[in-house]
């Protein structure tokens, strides 16, 4: 199977909290990223966690990682229409010279 | 505007046709690459050039061709393309490779192989 795997599409209300969820399959990964990608533009970097770490939390952003079961997860509080974009899980590994590997992405639909 | 431009922004071309995708970073970085974005598909990674010098070659065909003449551009030679080739194609570049140095990303060049 894929090496990091996120569902599709999350649909959110504005100021609502939204949770996009990722998994990836190698225990070995030493970082994890969130990317985000709006229409038209390349990636941006949100946030990266350090995998001897359970929670990062930058202003509005939280990311959770779940060691044991491989998941990694970015909680938006307060979501804002201007958060309406695709959201990528990437990982890295020592081993691989810190290869990005990236999820299919999901996307954020924030409705008014 | 994150410091890494593309051109052209979309190009179609036949499948007979030669062409190539410019990127340019203006961060003072030593690392570029190039990514492929296909619909519903993960980003791959394509090439890596660190300091001028191909240091990964994802197992990408021939007709694909890179060059970075210096560490501010990257260009990817096309010829005989298929339309399964037809994707976004993005550059990324970043201070170095081997820890976590952030990628930045240029806004993409669309490619249509028709």
């Amino acid at each position: 199977g894929e090496d990091v795997e996120q569902s599709l599409f999350l649909s959110v209300r504005e100021g609502d909290s939204s949770v996009i969820n990722c998994t990836y399959t190698d225990s070995s990964s030493t970082y994890l990223y969130w990317y985000k990608q709006e229409p038209g533009a390349g990636l941006q970097l949100l946030t990266y966690i350090f995998s001897n770490m359970d929670m990062k939390q930058d202003q509005r952003l939280t990311v959770l990682l779940n060691k044991k079961d491989k998941h990694l997860s970015l909680r938006i509080a307060d979501t804002q229409t201007g958060d309406s974009a695709i959201y990528f899980c990437a990982e890295s590994k020592r081993d691989s010279s810190y290869k990005l590997i990236f999820g299919s992405g999901t996307r954020l639909l924030v409705r008014p | 505007e994150t410091g890494v431009t593309q051109t052209p922004r979309h190009l179609v071309m036949g499948m007979t046709n030669k062409k190539s995708l410019k990127c340019e970073q203006h961060l003072g970085h030593n690392a570029m690459y190039w990514y492929k974005q296909s619909a519903k598909k993960p980003l791959e990674l394509m090439f890596v050039y660190n300091f001028k010098e191909q240091t990964e070659n994802n197992s990408v065909p021939s007709r694909f061709s890179p060059e970075c003449p210096n560490s501010s551009h990257l260009f990817l030679h096309l010829h005989t393309l298929q339309p399964e080739d037809s994707a976004l194609y993005l550059c990324a570049s970043s201070h170095g490779t081997g820890k976590t140095y952030e990628q930045y990303f240029g806004p993409g060049t669309r490619l249509t192989v028709t």
